[in-house]
């Protein structure tokens, strides 16, 4: 089971940081985080990932914790673009690339 | 265009009808996915292909359903005597086996009436 828990929706004001947090509590060693989100109409598309280091790309950062049992994404100026369901996910060693998907945070941005 | 095309991208039949949904992937990708997915609800797996072989099904994956990839490139998932629950949109994926990343096409909306 790969499961992570996130909250269902949250709310950011337009230019503001935002922090997504996710619960991964059962996580095993080797196990990265990946995070993908989704817009209104579109297809899931990847944002990051990370194993033990923060990490950084254009889209976003990546905070996780110590004992790697939650994790943080954080966009750092939210604009309204970046309203969407994000997924916090764990793909499970023995099924790498079964990519499992739940419910997500729903991000609204308010102007 | 070099992402994951889907084929149609709406489509709306009689129940009772088969449907079949195409999926071009990234070129030299040798994963393919498919999810489906329905309103409020995160993508749900239902099959993956490694190359031509399919690896896995899930148990949402009745006998109704089919996917093929005869030749390891596109893929088709057919959906015959189509119920109104059926109504979903269908997502393909691919991705380089063992590599992180994976990339979603847009999606094929199914409306079974």
């Amino acid at each position: 089971d790969a499961k992570t828990t996130q909250p269902n929706s949250m709310e950011s004001n337009e230019e503001e940081p935002v922090h997504l947090p996710c619960n991964h509590s059962t996580i095993s060693g080797t196990d990265y985080i990946h995070w993908y989100r989704q817009l209104p109409s579109q297809g899931p598309e990847y944002v990051i990932h990370g194993l033990t280091s923060n990490v950084n790309n254009r889209m976003a950062s990546l905070a996780i914790a110590e004992d790697r049992k939650s994790s943080t994404l954080i966009l750092h100026r939210a604009t309204l673009r970046d309203a969407a369901v994000y997924y916090c996910i764990r793909p499970m060693k023995t099924s790498y690339d079964k990519v499992i998907f739940g419910p997500g945070t729903s991000l609204s941005v308010i102007p | 265009d070099t992402g994951v095309s889907q084929d149609p991208r709406h489509k709306i039949t009689k129940r009772g009808q088969n449907v079949t949904f195409r999926c071009d992937p990234i070129s030299e990708h040798n994963r393919l996915y498919w999810y489906r997915q329905t309103l409020g609800q995160g993508p749900e797996f239902l099959t993956y292909f490694q190359n031509e072989a399919q690896l896995e099904k899930s148990r949402l994956l009745s006998d109704r359903f089919s996917a093929e990839r005869p030749k390891g490139s596109f893929s088709t998932l057919e959906i015959q005597r189509t119920e109104q629950g059926d109504s979903a949109m269908y997502l393909c994926a691919s991705s380089i086996q063992m590599r992180d990343t994976i990339y979603f096409g847009e999606g094929s909306w199914l409306t079974v009436v």
